[in-house]
C-alpha cells in the first residue's frame, strides 16, 4: 500500500480482555514505531523495531504490553488484561532506515481503543 | 514523559494571517520535526530540521531552530481554513523515538 495501515480502526473491549492491534508499515521501511496518544496530549513513544528485533521498548508502560514483528514487516501490539486507562489512540509509524540523525516517520491513521 | 512544550496551547486567527507556534525542549537533539494532526488521528509530517540547521522552508512553512535556546518555531504564512489542525513538534534523540510536545490547536477563521 501507499502508506502505513492499521487495523482495526476502532476497537471496543471490556476490562480484563486481551486485544491485538496490527500495523502494516510502508514496504521497505526497516524501522517501525508504536506510540500511544491520550485525548488532548501528544503521542508518547512505546516501542520501536529495527527489522525483527525490538531495539527500544522503554516506553511500554508495564508487562501487560508486548509487541512483535516476526518477519520484519507487519507488527502486532498486544495488550493483556486491558484496563480503562489503556483507552487511547495507538499510532504506528515507519521510517526508511535508522540513520545517525534520524529520518522522517510516516504515521498510520491509528487504532482507537476503548476499554469499558 | 514529554519533552517538548508548545506555545501557545491554542491559537485562533483570521484566514490570510500568519500563524506562529513555538516549541521548547530540554535535552540535546539530532533533529526536530513538526507534524500536523487533524481530528485526533494520523499525523502528517510537515518538515524536519537537523540540529546543524537554523532555518528551513517548505511552501508556506518556515521553521527555525535555535539549539542554544533549545527552541524552534513554525510559521505558517497566508493561513487557510484547511490549516485548522493541531500542530506538534517532536524531537529525535539519536535515530530512535520521537518525543512529542502537547501540541498547539490552530483554528483559522474564515
Amino acid at each position: 500500500g501507499a502508506g502505513v495501515s492499521q487495523t482495526p480502526s476502532n476497537k471496543v473491549t471490556e476490562k480484563g480482555k486481551y486485544v491485538e492491534l496490527r500495523c502494516d508499515p510502508i514496504s521497505g521501511h526497516t524501522a517501525l514505531y508504536w506510540y500511544r496518544q491520550s485525548l488532548g496530549q501528544g503521542p508518547e513513544f512505546l516501542i520501536y523495531f529495527q527489522g525483527t528485533g525490538a531495539a527500544d521498548d522503554s516506553g511500554l508502560p508495564n508487562d501487560r504490553f508486548f509487541a512483535v514483528r516476526p518477519e520484519g514487516s507487519v507488527s502486532t501490539l498486544k495488550i493483556q488484561r486491558t484496563e480503562r486507562g489503556d483507552s487511547a489512540v495507538y499510532l504506528c509509524a515507519s521510517s526508511l532506515r535508522l540513520t545517525g540523525s534520524g529520518d522522517e516517520q510516516f504515521f498510520g491513521p491509528g487504532t482507537r481503543l476503548t476499554v469499558l | 514523559s514529554q519533552q517538548g512544550e508548545e506555545d501557545p496551547q491554542a491559537l485562533s486567527i483570521q484566514e490570510g494571517e500568519n500563524a506562529t507556534m513555538n516549541c521548547s525542549y530540554k535535552t540535546s537533539i539530532n533533529n526536530l520535526q513538526w507534524y500536523r494532526q487533524n481530528s485526533g488521528r494520523g499525523l502528517v509530517h510537515l518538515i524536519l530540521i537537523r540540529s546543524n540547521e537554523r532555518e528551513k522552508h517548505s511552501g508556506r512553512l518556515r521553521v527555525t531552530l535555535d539549539t542554544s535556546k533549545k527552541s524552534s518555531s513554525l510559521l505558517i504564512t497566508a493561513s487557510r481554513a484547511a490549516d485548522t489542525a493541531s500542530y506538534f513538534c517532536a524531537t529525535a534523540q539519536g535515530a530512535q523515538k520521537l518525543v512529542f510536545g502537547q501540541g498547539t490547536r490552530l483554528t483559522i477563521n474564515p
